[in-house]
């Protein structure tokens, strides 16, 4: 079953505009990962922002997290067209002492030049 | 640094027979992870191996199955194939006890 949902499932904007995507789970977590996937390839790791922070930055992202409402957001500045690619949120999940990463389905984002 | 490596890339199959997939993690890396993607979808979780050992599996059939090897590679074995099974397959790998991980660009598997 799916933990993190992201929302919206699809974004379109203008190269140069801010894109805010948001991810809401179910329990409570150790940290929160987001990744990127570009064209239905590998994903890669962008930030992770453990239970006790409120806010990450690396470089044009920008990570919240608010475990009151089981939520985050990704923020990116000044997008580019290099940044269409679809983003997933990541949270842990331990059940029996087994741990895995339990994936929200992702939002597409479209950056139009 | 050479990244995590996966073959083949495409793997074209008849519903029934089975396939194998393998992975190379980073170099250092013990822990390799398998994913599920099927087409316009999330992640859903397969395997965990760290040290030769499945630490943790996800909720799939029996027919998935794996194993590392002394070098820490791996390799997903899928049996009895079903159509359902066509997805793209990613491999991950992470430093032991690490929560960052590091995806191969994956096996696109194709059950006809």
């Amino acid at each position: 079953s799916q933990q993190g949902e992201e929302d919206p499932q699809a974004l379109s904007i203008q190269e140069g505009e801010n894109a805010t995507m948001n991810c809401s789970y179910k329990t409570s977590i150790n940290n929160l990962q987001w990744y990127r996937q570009n064209s239905g390839r590998g994903l890669v790791h962008l930030i992770l922002i453990r239970s006790n922070e409120r806010e990450k930055h690396s470089g044009r992202l920008r990570v919240t997290l608010d475990t009151s409402k089981k939520s985050s957001s990704l923020l990116i500045t000044a997008s580019r067209a290099a940044d269409t690619a679809s983003y997933f949120c990541a949270t842990d999940s331990w059940r029996d002492s087994n741990y895995q990463l339990i994936w929200g389905a992702g939002t597409k984002l479209i950056i139009k030049p | 640094e050479a990244g995590v490596t996966q073959s083949p890339t495409h793997l074209i199959k008849t519903r029934g027979q089975q396939a194998t997939l393998r992975c190379s993690p980073i170099s250092g890396h013990t822990s390799v992870y398998w994913y599920q993607q099927a087409l316009g979808l999330g992640l859903q979780f397969l395997l965990w191996y760290d040290e030769g050992e499945e630490r943790n599996r996800g909720n799939f059939p029996p027919r998935f199955s794996g194993r590392q090897f002394p070098n820490y590679s791996s390799e997903l074995n899928v049996n009895a194939l079903e159509l359902e099974d066509s997805a793209l397959y990613l491999c991950a790998s992470s430093l032991q006890g690490a929560r960052e991980q590091y995806f191969g660009p994956g096996t696109r598997l194709t059950v006809t």
